[in-house]
């Protein structure tokens, strides 16, 4: 099976602009999850879809919001762009029964000037 | 709320040497812990994962972690290690009532194995 995709996997914005990430999860995964990764904070959830409704939510400001299609493709959104919005953000899918573990995809590293 | 520590934030370790990563845990009920490891400029690889059962979980690529209830710990390990081991260690666990999704990670673990 093809792994976790995520496009694109780097970004240069400038503060106030605004940018959508996208992600392909593993075919037959349902579940869509994003987290931030930054040096000062480490690994921060974000939020989390299943069958195209957000299930579960991390402590980020409304400027990030996210979706996903009924293919279970999901896209992030972040608004207004701040200096400390530059990260790696990680994208993860999980299926399947009981504790299902997570697999991520390469990330997508977004820096703010 | 759960929470794991990584009470080491580098662990140098000669090729060939076993290995060890800590990680120690606070969780209330049943405690689910995973270990993940991330290459430079790549995403998080799932390495492991203790649900129940044995104490001793067998993972990817011959690691293994040790679960122990009485000191609250799930530490990471491997009995010979190679370069290309050398990454970043991660211990996570589930947040409870998030249907197993919402992870909170330690802050990591640099593994240095040296030739």
């Amino acid at each position: 099976k093809a792994g976790v995709t995520q496009t694109p996997r780097y970004l240069i914005k400038t503060r106030g602009q605004q940018v959508t990430l996208s992600c392909s999860p593993i075919s037959g995964h349902r579940s869509v999850s994003w987290y931030q990764q930054t040096p000062g904070q480490g690994l921060q959830f974000l939020f989390e879809y299943f069958s195209e409704t957000q299930r579960n939510k991390g402590n980020f400001p409304g400027r990030f919001s996210g979706r996903q299609f009924s293919n279970s493709r999901s896209e992030m959104n972040v608004s207004t762009l701040e200096l400390g919005d530059s990260a790696l953000y990680l994208c993860a899918s999980s299926g399947g029964q009981g504790v299902p573990e997570q697999y991520f995809g390469p990330g997508t590293r977004l820096t703010v000037t | 709320a759960q929470s794991v520590a990584q009470p080491e934030d580098q662990v140098n370790v000669a090729e060939g040497n076993p290995l060890t990563v800590k990680c120690t845990y606070s969780v209330s009920g049943n405690p689910y812990l995973f270990w993940y490891v991330q290459y430079p400029n790549r995403g998080l690889q799932f390495l492991l994962k203790y649900i129940t059962g044995d104490n001793l979980v067998k993972g990817s690529y011959g690691f293994e972690a040790e679960f122990n209830k009485s000191q609250t710990s799930f530490h990471l390990k491997k009995p010979s290690a190679l370069v290309s081991d050398s990454a970043l260690y991660f211990c996570a666990a589930p947040q409870t009532g998030t249907g197993f999704q919402k992870l909170v990670f330690g802050t990591g673990t640099r593994l240095l194995v040296s030739p």
